[in-house]
């Protein structure tokens, strides 16, 4: 079965708001994380990445942070846009190349 | 630089027919991926391809599921027959090669059996 998951599958948020979207994954051994976007009709779009040896990473408007000890991944969004709506998944790596992803969670960002 | 592309983008059969979508990865890509995702869930990798040469195919399920890659650049994927649960959208990835974690997913084909 699928080894990451995400603890709601939707969110909705105010535009200009932060977005937090939460992940718990069950694997240990995972050494790799990927956090997803995608958009109605589209394939998925790699957003971020973050190792096993780092806690928290940060790209332009997006942050992830990795807790080791419970197992949990979170990706932040700040001032979310209406082009932020999509289905967000993350996804680790497992078998040194192998991706598994969790459900997926739904942000519809509210004008 | 040009994406993955798909083809059909749509395709609608009766179940027990066959039917077969085509990618084409990103030039210069060694591996590419075949993926199941059904409404609702994330994608579900079903095989990969280094070149011409497959790495995993063990989620794929050989009774009705084929897939080819015989001159390492273009790939097909078929179902023959096709079932109800088949329905999903059936994306095809690519990356530079195996172990490079970022993948670059097409557009999909959507497939509807009925």
């Amino acid at each position: 079965g699928e080894s990451v998951g995400l603890h709601l599958p939707t969110l909705s948020v105010q535009e200009g708001d932060n977005s937090i979207i939460n992940c718990a994954y069950s694997n240990s051994a995972s050494d790799y994380f990927i956090w997803y976007k995608q958009e109605s009709g589209k394939g998925p779009q790699f957003i971020i990445d973050i190792r096993s040896n780092m806690d928290k990473r940060q790209g332009q408007r997006v942050t992830v942070l990795l807790n080791k000890t419970v197992k949990h991944l979170s990706l932040q969004i700040a001032a979310t846009q209406p082009g932020d709506s999509a289905v967000y998944f993350c996804a680790e790596i497992v078998n040194d190349y192998k991706l598994s992803f969790g459900a997926g969670t739904t942000v519809t960002v509210r004008a | 630089e040009a994406g993955v592309a798909q083809s059909p983008r749509y395709k609608i059969i009766e179940k027990r027919q066959s039917v077969a979508f085509w990618c084409n990865p990103i030039s210069g890509h060694a591996t590419l991926y075949w993926y199941q995702q059904i409404l609702g869930q994330g994608p579900k990798l079903l095989i990969q391809f280094q070149n011409n040469g497959v790495v995993d195919d063990s989620q794929l399920p050989k009774d009705r599921f084929s897939a080819e890659r015989l001159k390492g650049v273009d790939s097909t994927l078929k179902i023959q027959p096709a079932k109800l649960e088949d329905s999903a959208v059936y994306l095809c990835a690519s990356s530079l090669r195996t172990g490079s974690y970022e993948q670059y997913f097409g557009p999909g084909t959507r497939l509807t059996v009925t």
